[in-house]
């Protein structure tokens, strides 16, 4: 069965660079949510997106800016990176016209070094 | 705020053992609430998810319990095996949260030959 995508897998920026990390949600999932891992830590959630419409927001930096798109793919925008931006983060994917029971399925992650 | 805990926070039992995992939760108001296995550097992998009508769910070695109203979940493994080493994490979704998971610190678990 097809899972969720990210790319890259793995990212490697300097200080003050941008990156973006991109997502493809599972065929026919409509809501998409990112969460960041910091080392050691357990994921916190940045923010979601349901029908192309942002419809949660966590801990996410001003500096980080993200969007739903028509095909519903998602991106993450990341400028003026620092050392402590340095993680792994998730995208996961749900159906979340049929309500908020279904669960959330996880990507294999984006791995960002700031160096 | 809601938050999760998980003890232990590291187990190590010999293969063929059953073992508990325990999830615990400040605010009984929750959706559901869903279990993971996540292997070093990996991503989550979802094992369960119990509604928050529900009490228990199975798949396969697995068995979830969740007791809302005491803020408590519980992750029966059986038969554990070398391969079930890793980091399990529960995680809720709050009834008020929006849509976002809110997850424990998580549970290592190594299971030795």
């Amino acid at each position: 069965a097809a899972g969720v995508i990210q790319s890259p897998r793995h990212l490697i920026k300097e200080k003050r660079e941008t990156a973006t990390l991109k997502c493809y949600p599972i065929p026919r999932h409509d809501t998409v949510y990112w969460y960041q891992q910091g080392p050691g830590q357990d994921p916190q959630f940045l923010i979601s997106f349901y029908e192309k419409m942002q419809s949660d927001k966590g801990s996410i930096p001003d500096r980080f800016s993200a969007q739903q798109f028509s095909d519903y793919h998602s991106e993450l925008n990341m400028s003026s990176l620092e050392l402590g931006d340095s993680a792994l983060y998730f995208c996961a994917s749900s159906l979340g016209a049929v309500g908020r029971g279904q669960p959330q399925h996880f990507g294999d992650g984006t791995r960002l070094s700031i160096l | 705020k809601q938050e999760v805990t998980q003890i232990p926070a590291a187990l190590s039992v010999p293969e063929g053992e059953n073992l508990v995992l325990n999830c615990s939760f400040t605010d009984s108001a929750i959706y559901n609430l869903q279990w993971f296995r996540q292997d070093p550097g990996k991503g989550l992998t979802s094992l369960l998810l119990i509604q928050s009508s529900q009490r228990e769910q199975t798949s396969g070695r697995l068995n979830a319990s969740l007791d809302k109203s005491s803020g408590r979940s519980t992750l029966y493994i059986a038969a554990s095996q070398p391969g079930d080493s890793a980091t399990y994490l529960c995680a809720v979704r709050h009834e008020g949260g929006g849509n976002k998971l809110t997850f424990g610190t998580g549970t290592q678990l190594k299971v030795e030959l």
